[in-house]
């Protein structure tokens, strides 16, 4: 069974740009979580989709936006890029909503410069 | 309830036993977590416990959770150089998911 893949593995843009992250969950799963993680810090929720709604979203500015297709995919847009946007976002998956389990996908590599 | 606290780094010799330590602020949280991340990749579940459980042993892990204090540890026995990888903490309450910093372990040969 497929793991949570990410794309891409690997995105540089320049300051002011608009980046698109894509996540496809595991079969079957039908929420999805994004987190960021910056250099060296813990992972901070940014986004939970489930069933094509957004459900919660974490303290990040309006600039942040996703949403999830019918197929229970997801895409993260982050417009108005800046620097210190540059991390690690991770897509997770778990069966449902009030599902304790979450898997990870190896990540999108965001750099801004 | 977000607040959960790793140290930053651990440094064992292989073969010793690790303990990774953890404590939230939550009490309310319902499931504690364990992942391992290694360099440039996602975070990998290791084992979670629920919170009405003491204990939980799988092979050579061990989960401690005092609810009281509102500390977890991880121990890995025989630790090996393929166990060198960042481990987070995490607790689960209603819906979301809180992480710790992570603990980065290091295993000297």
């Amino acid at each position: 069974e497929a793991g949570v893949t990410q794309s891409p593995t690997h995105l540089i843009k320049t300051r002011g740009q608009q980046a698109t992250l894509r996540c496809s969950p595991i079969s079957g799963h039908t929420s999805v979580y994004w987190y960021q993680q910056a250099l060296g810090l813990g992972l901070q929720f940014l986004l939970w989709y489930d069933e094509g709604e957004e459900r919660n979203r974490g303290n990040f500015p309006p600039r942040f936006s996703g949403r999830q297709f019918p197929n229970y995919s997801s895409e993260l847009n982050v417009n108005a890029l800046e620097l210190e946007d540059s991390a690690l976002y991770l897509c997770a998956s778990s069966l449902s909503r009030g599902s304790y389990e979450q898997y990870f996908g190896p990540g999108t590599r965001l750099t801004v410069t | 309830g977000e607040d959960v606290e790793q140290s930053l780094f651990l440094s064992v010799r292989e073969g010793d036993s690790s303990v990774i330590n953890c404590t939230y602020t939550d009490s309310s949280s319902t499931y504690l977590y364990w992942y391992k991340q290694e360099p440039g990749a996602g975070l990998q579940l290791l084992t979670y416990i629920f919170s009405n459980m003491d204990m939980k042993q799988d092979q050579r892990l061990t989960v401690l959770l005092n609810k009281k204090d509102k500390h977890l540890s991880l121990r890995i026995a025989d630790t090996q150089t393929g166990d060198s990888a960042i481990y987070f903490c995490a607790h689960y309450n209603f819906n979301k998911f809180y992480f710790g910093s992570g603990t980065k372990l290091n295993v000297k040969p």
